[in-house]
């Protein structure tokens, strides 16, 4: 399985900050993802990551509020502007692996509380 | 659309009890399922991933099987522990090649 280090684990924020959170994973992946797990609900699935050029964004996110960057193959940040207590949640980073094609590593999460 | 929905949403069971945990999608046109296994604020662990011309998937004392016709599959976990509370989920890969995820099954093995 990949190993995957996502930062922070969890942050409390002021309203109209920015918060960074990083995916770092130890071997080269085909695919980043990041998703959005509000309190209670499923996951929903925010942009996938693509290296060197923009995310590709699902309905409903906007890259003016998740800017997204994947410089390489095995890191890529995420970050949540302009905070409001609405955007508190879990965000989760997931890879797709070269040699295991369609199964998803999730990192840890980051808990992000906005005040 | 493709919409995943599990039930029960939540289950309580004593300790050593066999269960069975549904998940059911509205496309039968998906590449694979995956279920996974999320603890309290934590991100999620693969359990089992059935691709979509495989019947069930087995894994310890997991056992995951898939209906395509009938939109279903079932997670099996025998003689259960409670080290296996936590919330499971599934997701289905289906034709936009994304994972749609249901709404999960809080369990709570009772010792």
């Amino acid at each position: 399985s990949a190993v995957i280090s996502q930062k922070p684990s969890r942050d409390i924020c002021q309203r109209g900050t920015s918060l960074t959170i990083q995916c770092q994973v130890d071997s080269q992946v085909t695919m980043m993802f990041w998703y959005r797990q509000q309190p209670g609900q499923s996951l929903t699935l925010i942009a996938t990551a693509n290296q060197g050029s923009e995310a590709t964004y699902e309905s409903g996110f906007v890259i003016d509020k998740f800017p997204i960057s994947r410089p390489n193959l095995t890191f890529s940040t995420l970050t949540v502007s302009n905070l409001s207590p609405e955007d508190s949640s879990i965000y989760l980073c997931s890879v797709e692996k070269m040699r295991e094609l369609e199964k998803l590593f999730f990192g840890s999460g980051t808990q992000l509380s906005v005040l | 659309k493709q919409e995943v929905t599990q039930i029960p949403a939540a289950l309580s069971v004593p300790e050593g009890e066999n269960l069975v945990l549904n998940c059911s999608f509205t496309d039968s046109a998906i590449y694979n399922l995956q279920w996974f296994r999320q603890d309290p604020g934590k991100g999620l662990t693969s359990l089992l991933l059935i691709q979509s011309s495989q019947r069930e998937q087995t894994s310890g004392r997991l056992n995951a099987s898939l209906d395509k016709s009938s939109g279903r599959s079932t997670l099996y976990i025998a003689a259960s522990q409670p080290g296996d509370s936590a919330t499971y989920l599934c997701a289905a890969l289906s034709g936009t090649y994304k994972y749609i995820f249901g709404t999960g099954t809080r369990l709570k093995v009772l010792a």
